[in-house]
Parts: structure tokens; C-alpha cells; sequence
């Protein structure tokens, strides 16, 4: 079955800190992969996706994630935190074509709140 | 180019009653998906809707709806809501279904609270 894990429910970093939110996925096929953001009181922000092609995959403020496949993760890093980055983030996977999970709908992670201190 | 827009953004009601939300996707935007966030469960699935057709459904009870209009706007409908109603009900548009490459983008949400 498809699903995704994000297995930190709190990630703490100080500012000036590389910083890694963590994300797992099983699909029956290759994986569209997403990553957003959710700031308090706001709908979801959209920083980037993988669908195919370069591993490492660069975003929205600074932020870039790497696709492997042996280890099915997709982690979101950001070399040197800031304060603003303080929000919940989210993974998602999607089936490719050639998976039948789900009718290839978007299955969403829990969220990890991100807290960086000053 | 605007974003989704919800309306209304709060929203609070009486257990019985029954709500109905709207959403107006990106301009273009002709597929509309609806989610229900609440603390414990993260985002889960309701339906989604494209070219006025329902395309995938979640496994919520039928007594959340919703359809989509020619113009692509869309409206959720929740009946005879009860107390684990209360959730921030987001909406996602994008340009084709939700099972191609495309990104969804979200509106701000509509903070419903059930008494």
C-alpha cells in the first residue's frame, strides 16, 4: 500500500544550523514526491517536488531535498537555518503511472514542527 | 495571477447544523481538491473534483459532499456536522488531476468549529 512516514514529530535547530526534516515513502511504482510548508493559521506553501530525473532537487527559500531510492527517502535540508523557517512541514508521495496504489491519489505525512532558535 | 481563495475563512456552528464552504481555484485551474486537517490525523483526503466530474473520493461518511461548477469553483458541503467536524478544511487546486506531475496549490483554509 502506499504510504509516507515522517518519523520526527518535532525537529529543534539552533539558527546559523543545517537543518533535516525527515520523510520515508512506499509506493508500488516510482514516487512523485512533494514537500510543504504550513505557517500558523495559513494553508500549505508549496517548496518542491521530484518526479524524475537529478536526485538532489532545489526549492523555495533555500531549501533543497535528495531522492534515494534504495533507502525511500526523501529528506528536506536547508544548509543554515533561520529563525522564519519555523513552521510545520509536510511530505507527500504520489504513484507514478506504472503504480496502482490508492487511484495514485497524493497521501500526505503527519507534519514535523520545525523550531529554530535564536 | 491570484491564488485559491476560501470563503468563509471561520466558521462556527451548532452540532445538527450544516455548512457549506467555497473554494475558487487559480485562474486556468480546472482540478479541485478538498482536505480535512485537524491535529492528530494530519491532511486527509475528501474528493477531488475535475471538469465538474468527481474523480477520487476519501473515506469520509456521505455526509460530506461537494460538486464543482462550469467557471472550475467548487463547494463542500458537510451535513448534520458533528463535534469531530471541527477542522481547518483546505482546498488545492492544479492544473489537471491529481494523478499527473502537476503541483497542487492550497488556499488559506476555513477554520470550522463545531459546538
Amino acid at each position: 500500500a502506499q504510504s509516507v512516514a515522517q518519523p520526527e514529530d518535532q525537529v529543534n535547530v539552533a539558527e546559523g544550523n543545517p537543518l533535516t526534516v525527515k520523510c520515508t515513502y512506499s509506493v508500488s511504482g516510482n514516487p512523485y514526491l512533494f514537500w510543504y510548508v504550513q505557517y500558523p493559521n495559513r494553508g500549505l506553501q508549496f517548496l518542491l517536488k521530484y518526479i524524475t530525473g537529478d536526485n538532489l532537487v532545489k526549492g523555495s527559500y533555500g531549501f533543497e531535498a535528495e531522492f534515494n531510492k534504495s533507502q525511500t527517502s526523501f529528506h528536506l535540508k536547508k544548509p543554515s537555518a533561520l529563525v522564519s523557517d519555523s513552521a510545520l512541514y509536510f511530505c507527500a508521495v504520489r504513484d507514478g503511472p506504472q503504480g496502482a496504489g490508492n487511484n495514485r491519489k497524493l497521501i500526505w505525512g503527519l507534519g514535523t514542527s520545525l523550531a529554530v532558535n535564536p | 495571477k491570484a491564488g485559491v481563495t476560501q470563503t468563509p475563512r471561520y466558521l462556527i456552528k451548532t452540532r445538527g447544523q450544516q455548512v457549506t464552504l467555497s473554494c475558487s481555484p487559480i485562474s486556468g485551474h480546472r482540478s479541485v481538491s478538498w482536505y480535512q486537517q485537524t491535529p492528530g490525523q494530519g491532511l486527509q483526503f475528501l474528493f477531488e473534483y475535475f471538469s465538474e466530474t468527481q474523480r477520487n473520493k476519501g473515506n469520509f461518511p456521505g455526509r460530506f459532499s461537494g460538486r464543482q461548477f462550469s467557471n472550475s469553483r467548487s463547494e463542500m458541503n458537510v451535513s448534520t456536522l458533528e463535534l469531530g467536524d471541527s477542522a481547518l478544511y483546505l482546498c488545492a487546486s492544479s492544473l489537471r488531476p491529481s494523478a499527473s506531475t502537476d503541483t497542487q496549490y492550497f488556499g488559506p483554509g476555513t477554520r470550522l468549529t463545531v459546538l
